[in-house]
C-alpha cells in the first residue's frame, strides 16, 4: 500500500530564510509525486509535480522539489521565504491503477508553514 | 467559471438528516474526484468518476455515502442519516483524464459540513 509521511506538522522560518518541507513515500511502483498548498478556507493549489524525466522540478512561487528514488523522498524547498508563503502544504502520491491510469491521490498529513518577520 | 465550483460552501445539519453536496467540474474534464478533509483523518480519497461511471469507490466510509455524476459533468455526493463524525470539509477535484499529461487535479474550494 502507498503511504506518504511528512516530517514535521509545523515548521516556522524567518522571512528570507530557506524553506525545507520534508516528504517521504512508500510505493511498490514508481509513483507520481505532487506538492499542494492550501491557504485558509481555500481549496488545494498544485505547486509542482514529478512524473518522469528530470528529478528536480520547479513549481510556482519559487518552490522546487527533488525526487530521490534511493531515499524515497520528495522534499520541497524555497531559497527565501516570504510572508505570503504561510499556508499548509501537502505532499501526495498517485500510482498506476491497472489500466486505469493514475487517479486517486494519497496525501500526507500536511505541514503548516509559519513565516515570521 | 474557469475553476471547479462547489455548493454550498457551508452546510450545517442535524444528526440524522440527509445532505447533498454539489460539484461542478472544469468544462471538458472527464475525471472527477471527491475527497474529505477532517482534523482526525487528514485528506482522504472518497470516490473517483471517469465520465458517469465510478471505477473506484474504495474510499467511501460507509453505505450512508453515495455519489453520482450525470452528463459527464455535475456530481452530487449524498450522505444519508448524517453523524457527527461526518463533519469535515468535502473537496471536489477534476482532471482532463487519468493518464500522463492529463491527470493534474484541480480542486474546488470545498464544502464545510457541520453535523450538530
Amino acid at each position: 500500500a502507498q503511504s506518504v509521511t511528512q516530517l514535521g506538522s509545523h515548521v516556522s522560518v524567518s522571512e528570507g530564510a530557506l524553506v525545507l518541507l520534508r516528504c517521504n513515500y512508500s510505493s511498490s511502483v514508481p509513483p507520481y509525486l505532487f506538492w499542494y498548498v492550501q491557504y485558509p478556507n481555500q481549496g488545494l493549489q498544485l505547486l509542482l509535480k514529478y512524473t518522469t524525466g528530470a528529478t528536480l522540478v520547479k513549481g510556482i512561487n519559487g518552490f522546487e522539489a527533488e525526487f530521490k528514488k534511493s531515499e524515497t523522498s520528495f522534499h520541497l524547498t524555497k531559497p527565501s521565504a516570504h510572508m505570503s508563503d504561510a499556508a499548509e502544504y501537502f505532499c501526495a502520491v498517485s500510482k498506476p491503477q491497472g489500466s486505469g491510469g493514475y487517479n486517486k491521490l494519497i496525501f500526507g498529513a500536511g505541514t503548516r508553514l509559519a513565516v515570521h518577520p | 467559471g474557469a475553476g471547479v465550483s462547489q455548493s454550498p460552501s457551508n452546510k450545517v445539519t442535524e444528526k440524522g438528516k440527509d445532505v447533498e453536496l454539489r460539484c461542478d467540474p472544469i468544462s471538458g474534464h472527464t475525471a472527477l474526484y471527491w475527497y474529505r478533509q477532517s482534523l482526525g483523518q487528514g485528506l482522504e480519497f472518497l470516490i473517483y468518476f471517469q465520465g458517469n461511471s465510478a471505477p473506484d469507490k474504495s474510499g467511501l466510509p460507509s453505505d450512508r455515502f453515495s455519489a453520482e455524476r450525470t452528463g459527464g459533468s455535475v456530481s452530487t455526493l449524498t450522505i444519508q442519516r448524517t453523524q457527527q463524525e461526518d463533519s469535515a470539509v468535502y473537496l471536489c477535484a477534476s482532471s482532463l483524464g487519468v493518464h500522463r499529461g492529463r491527470n493534474e487535479q484541480f480542486f474546488g474550494p470545498g464544502t464545510r459540513l457541520t453535523v450538530l
